[in-house]
């Protein structure tokens, strides 16, 4: 079974809307944590935000939040006030606690900001 | 500044040659990883390795194989190049023992194998 699912290949918005990218995950360990990443064009890997499954708030990180639904095993990615520099693939990722060595992807969700 | 070193950020190959692909970190961390990223799929872990000299297997390990003879480096080797490994690859490091360290990633190797 695939550990992280990610089922927007591509979504747009329109500048200064927000956006939500989704993101579930499989796992049967109680200890895990959650991250989000940014690739733009020039491939990089930019790490966004962190949750933490014991965490019993909502990470945020600037324009960034996560809605994180623990029972649901969903951990989407918000993005307020859309800027076109936001425009790059989306990953979402877990490590586990049994096996933290370990990080899981999703395939991915290719953003598009419109001016 | 923290940072993870690909030697190259595009190679074009010959299909048959051996192929090395290097990544530096500089921040101590005792996890490094290789993955392959191709559209629609994502990141596939190809090998990683939690210390000296110690790798695992991951996801996709066919067709290659690994090094890290030093802390700071690890080596992803193609031994005989094919056409199906022409792909972006990615080297991440990362601290160990704690599920809310974030991986660091180098800034990619697009690797064309003709």
């Amino acid at each position: 079974a695939q550990k992280i699912t990610q089922t927007q290949p591509g979504m747009f918005v329109q500048e200064k809307e927000a956006v939500t990218l989704d993101c579930t995950y499989d796992t049967s360990d109680p200890s895990y944590g959650l991250f989000w990443y940014k690739q733009p064009s020039s491939g990089e890997m930019i790490f966004l935000i962190y949750q933490g499954s014991y965490d019993q708030q909502n990470a945020t990180e600037g324009r960034y939040s996560l809605n994180f639904q623990k029972a649901r095993k969903s951990a989407n990615l918000v993005i307020s006030a859309s800027q076109l520099g936001d425009s790059a693939m989306y990953f979402c990722a877990m490590r586990e606690g049994y096996n933290f060595n370990k990080f899981y992807f999703g395939s991915g969700t290719k953003l598009n900001v419109k001016p | 500044d923290v940072k993870v070193t690909q030697s190259s950020r595009y190679l074009v190959k010959r299909t048959g040659e051996k192929v090395f692909l290097e990544c530096v970190q500089d921040m101590d961390h005792e996890n490094m990883f290789w993955y392959r990223q191709d559209p629609g799929l994502g990141l596939r872990l190809i090998y990683f390795s939690y210390d000296v000299k110690m790798k695992e297997k991951g996801d996709i390990p066919e067709g290659y194989s690994v090094s890290r003879e030093k802390k700071e480096r690890f080596s992803l080797i193609l031994e005989s190049a094919s056409t199906n490994q022409t792909s972006m690859y990615l080297c991440a490091s990362s601290k160990a023992g704690a599920v809310n360290t974030e991986a660091f990633f180098g800034q990619g190797t697009r690797l064309t194998v003709v």
